[in-house]
């Protein structure tokens, strides 16, 4: 069955940088567009960025835009999303989600991660 | 990207049918039906109850059903059920350059 399993999640001070993790299995990971989407606490979903699935079409969200990168390891079946010049508004639950068509417009995310959270904190 | 515009909250007895709203502009909800709508239970990762504004995935209960009129779309639950109470979000694609997603604000469904 598919599973996404995040890893990386922790406490970082502002500014520093955090790589984030995504280890897929159960489906053909090279087939599937790819996002992350994050959940401050006690607050709602926020979309981050998408890849495609051969890696070469990324999008970002304007606020993470030129500070986060996403990327992918289709060889390892990985996703990663890159943190850096983290600000305390950047604290949230992030997940991984697969993308469940094969154009990258749709949002259907059809499978998750249980998440990772990450804390930006002084 | 302003969020999609949810109401902050629904409520409904059990057996009744609630219907929660979505609303966006003709960048996003009015021109593609590339609209839809997550559950998540407290502590839980979101899951896909509807896709392209009105498919429902394999294993979500027929009494979930999704539909559009011009920039709003609508998720509307019949035969409420105690285990429906839970947060609801719409997700939309934007047509701009470079693409973007936007989810709604999230409606907190409670079952009296």
């Amino acid at each position: 069955q598919v599973q996404l399993v995040e890893s990386g999640g922790g406490v970082v001070q502002p500014g520093r940088s955090l790589r984030l993790s995504c280890a897929a299995s159960g489906f053909t990971f090279s087939s599937y567009g790819m996002h992350w989407v994050r959940q401050a606490p006690g607050k709602g979903l926020e979309w981050v960025a998408v890849i495609s699935y051969d890696g070469y079409n990324k999008y970002y969200a304007d606020s993470v835009k030129g500070r986060f990168t996403i990327s992918r390891d289709n060889y390892k079946n990985a996703l990663f999303l890159q943190m850096n010049s983290l600000r305390a508004e950047d604290t949230a639950v992030y997940y991984c989600a697969k993308a469940g068509s094969g154009y990258l417009r749709s949002s259907k995310f059809d499978y998750w991660g249980q998440g990772t959270l990450v804390t930006v904190s002084s | 990207q302003s969020a999609l515009t949810q109401p902050a909250s629904v409520s409904g007895s059990p057996g009744q049918s609630i219907t929660i709203s979505c609303t966006g502009t003709s960048s996003d909800v009015g021109g593609y039906n590339y609209v839809s709508w997550y559950q998540q239970h407290p502590g839980k990762a979101p899951k896909l109850m509807i896709y392209e504004v009105s498919n429902r995935p394999s294993g979500v209960p027929d009494r979930f059903s999704g539909s559009k009129s011009g920039t709003t779309a609508s998720l509307t639950i019949s035969g409420l059920q105690t285990e429906d109470e839970a947060d609801y979000y719409c997700i939309s694609y934007i047509n701009t350059s470079p693409p973007l997603w936007v989810f709604g604000g999230g409606t907190k469904v409670t079952v009296l």
